[in-house]
């Protein structure tokens, strides 16, 4: 069985200060995950993912995730916060061609504040 | 422009009173899926459909309906809605099951009444 876990439901960072949001997975079989972003009064947009290539993986806007496996996580940094950074953050797992269940699993989500 | 259209983006409406929120592609995908968010528990997925007329049940499929009879639509049926279906919901498609970049629509606030 597949879970996520993000810890911290709010987040508040200073513009120009590191964000790091945390992710905790677990699955039964080699995950793949990812990354939304989601802004006010709008859908999920993929930040990034990781499918089992390089453990370090950039996404858009600054992001990037590191996979560690012996820590099963897979938390979202950005070295210098932006205004336009504020929104909710979603962590998700896949276990990929599965047999017929679901494709990707949610976070209950993080929602980022930047303060000016 | 590659996207994912729900219609229509907020409703109110009655316990009771059926009613279909539409989901249509332009991108060709054979997956498509329809999830609620609710504050604390992230999305969850309601059903999923892994190409024409094969749909399955996700997570939380009690009290909603699809159907999938062309490859672009996708819609979401709620027969009897009851408040506890109160919720903001998103359709999204993706090429294919599995590791591929899923595609969310603008989403639908529901509010049952």
């Amino acid at each position: 069985a597949q879970s996520v876990t993000q810890l911290g439901s709010h987040v508040s960072v200073s513009e120009g200060a590191l964000v790091l949001l945390r992710c905790n997975y677990s699955s039964s079989v080699p995950p793949y995950l990812f990354w939304y972003v989601q802004y006010p009064n709008q859908g999920l947009q993929l930040l990034l993912k990781y499918t089992s290539a390089a453990t370090l993986v950039k996404g858009i806007n600054g992001f990037e995730a590191e996979f560690k496996k012996s820590e099963t996580s897979f938390h979202l940094t950005k070295p210098s916060a932006h205004m336009s950074d504020a929104a909710e953050y979603f962590c998700a797992v896949s276990e990929g061609f599965g047999t017929g269940a679901n494709n990707l699993f949610f976070g209950t989500g993080t929602r980022l504040t930047v303060i000016p | 422009e590659a996207q994912v259209t729900q219609n229509p983006r907020y409703l109110i409406t009655v316990t009771g009173k059926k009613l279909t929120v539409t989901c249509s592609q332009n991108m060709n995908h054979e997956y498509m899926s329809w999830y609620r968010q609710d504050p604390g528990l992230g999305l969850r997925q309601i059903y999923y459909s892994m190409n024409v007329e094969v749909t399955d049940k996700g997570d939380v499929p009690e009290g909603y309906k699809v159907s999938r009879k062309e490859k672009r639509n996708f819609p979401l049926i709620l027969e009897s809605p009851s408040p506890n279906q109160t919720s903001l919901y998103f359709c999204a498609s993706s090429l294919r099951q599995g590791t591929y970049e899923q595609y969310f629509g603008p989403g639908t606030r529901l509010t049952v009444t």
